[in-house]
């Protein structure tokens, strides 16, 4: 079926450094792609989104390209901000379906 | 108020106890969903309204009972639950029930179940 891995967390950063995390996906098809982040003691918002191959979709600082070669989008930011410590979830949907199906999530946690 | 909004945002109840979970947008969507969120685990999407009308139910068990009763309110009806069902409750709305459109989040109700 389809599904979402992502790297496990936490990922403990200073501020100012890089920042990847990990996202690959399994689909039968081509998939839109979706990261959605999750501030503390909030809801889910979306962060992001690219939905075709090559496409990159960038917010905030934020960046990841859909790479059909290894089924990836791999979340990116240059420069993180201690303001960035939250939860990233990734996520794709099928051509066919409204249903969002998520990763597990991982959490950012950005040190001054 | 705008966007989703979810009450209450903690909620502490026992096995036999009787309760409900509310979900208002004011967003002028058409749809909206519940989901589960449990500690190191994917997002469960439990039901989906659109126009009122439930379009999806995932094998969810019948100790959980969506109610819309108008496309701005969603409720989930909770009794007889079980500690598992211990998790983060959130409800989402979107223009419609369709691909690429964005859905919007409340901040989730904390449920533990003694």
């Amino acid at each position: 079926g389809n599904s979402v891995t992502q790297m496990e967390g936490p990922v403990t950063l200073s501020e100012e450094a890089f920042l990847t995390i990990n996202c690959t996906y399994t689909a039968t098809g081509y998939p839109s792609l979706f990261w959605y982040v999750q501030y503390p003691g909030e809801g889910l918002q979306l962060l992001l989104k690219a939905t075709k191959a090559d496409d990159k979709g960038s917010n905030k600082g934020f960046e990841a390209t859909y790479r059909k070669e290894t089924t990836s989008f791999h979340l990116e930011k240059g420069s993180v901000q201690v303001s960035d410590s939250a939860v990233y979830f990734c996520a794709l949907q099928m051509d066919s379906s409204y249903k969002l199906i998520f990763g597990s999530g991982t959490r950012l946690l950005v040190r001054p | 108020e705008t966007g989703v909004t979810q009450t209450p945002r903690h909620l502490v109840m026992g096995m036999t106890n009787k309760k409900s979970l509310k979900c208002e947008q004011h967003l002028g969507h058409n749809a909206m969903y519940w989901y589960k969120q449990s500690a190191k685990k994917p997002l469960e999407l439990m039901f989906v309204y659109s126009l009122e009308e439930r379009v999806e139910n995932n094998s969810v068990p019948s100790r959980f009972s969506p109610e819309c009763p108008n496309s701005s309110h969603l409720f989930l009806h909770l009794h007889t639950l079980q500690p598992e069902d211990s998790a983060l409750y959130l409800c989402a709305s979107s223009q419609e029930v369709t691909r690429n459109t964005e859905a919007f989040f409340g901040q989730g109700t904390r449920l533990t179940v003694v």
